[in-house]
């Protein structure tokens, strides 16, 4: 996938351990955002950043946190897991102006026990 | 509330021949929509996208098809190819594609 880099691409958790999801991406997009995907629920926004020092909250942000100190990193906090954020994540990102297209890093399986 | 929905979750289809993907939407502010595909183990990327003041985006095999007033669209893929088993998703936007909203998948087997 084009320049959106994830770590770690597996990842198991005990309950109320915290981790997070780095993502880089090498396009100099100012948009990136954070997905997961549950069974039969597609994919589902949970934070985004329309540039450095910004962002803001998707449809499902809880238990999560988020920052944009530059323009290439955009790490995702899972605070304290639960078994309920056992997911697939995905990091995304697009450059400015609508219809661009958004590009997908290759996604994090995560499983907390 | 499903916004974007694609009520096929598996579709199979043989080689050659015509595969439609569908996917209904329900909110009439979207005006950009994009169909991703998803193989196993990887992420979504992008195959074809359409802006709600056109009715049809062609890009060789693949064409989306944009019906406005019944908010339905469709992708068509011809011929299809085994190469195009995988899943399928249908996003759409509002103003810019920062915030997609997906639908749930069609999982599509083009069988020999």
């Amino acid at each position: 996938n084009a320049g959106v880099t994830q770590t770690p691409k597996f990842q198991v958790l005990k309950t109320g351990q915290s981790m997070t999801l780095q993502c880089a991406q090498d396009m100099n997009h100012e948009y990136m955002s954070w997905y997961r995907q549950d069974p039969g629920m597609g994919l589902r926004l949970i934070h985004y950043s329309v540039g450095a020092g910004i962002t803001d909250q998707g449809e499902v942000p809880n238990g999560y946190n988020v920052s944009r100190s530059t323009t290439e990193d955009f790490p995702l906090r899972l605070l304290s897991a639960a078994p309920s954020q056992t997911s697939v994540y995905f990091c995304a990102s697009r450059t400015t102006g609508a219809g661009n297209t958004i590009y997908f890093g290759e996604g994090s399986w995560l499983t907390v026990v | 509330d499903q916004q974007v929905k694609q009520n096929s979750p598996s579709l199979s289809v043989q080689e050659g021949r015509i595969s439609i993907l569908n996917c209904d939407y329900t909110n009439s502010m979207f005006d950009y929509f994009l169909w991703y595909k998803k193989y196993p183990a990887e992420g979504p990327t992008f195959l074809i996208s359409i802006s709600s003041i056109k009715d049809k985006n062609e890009d060789g095999r693949f064409t989306v098809f944009l019906n406005k007033s019944a908010k339905h669209l469709s992708l068509h893929i011809v011929p299809s190819q085994p190469g195009d088993s995988a899943v399928y998703f249908c996003a759409a936007s509002t103003g810019t594609a920062s915030k997609l909203t997906f639908g749930t998948g069609t999982r599509l087997q083009v069988t020999l």
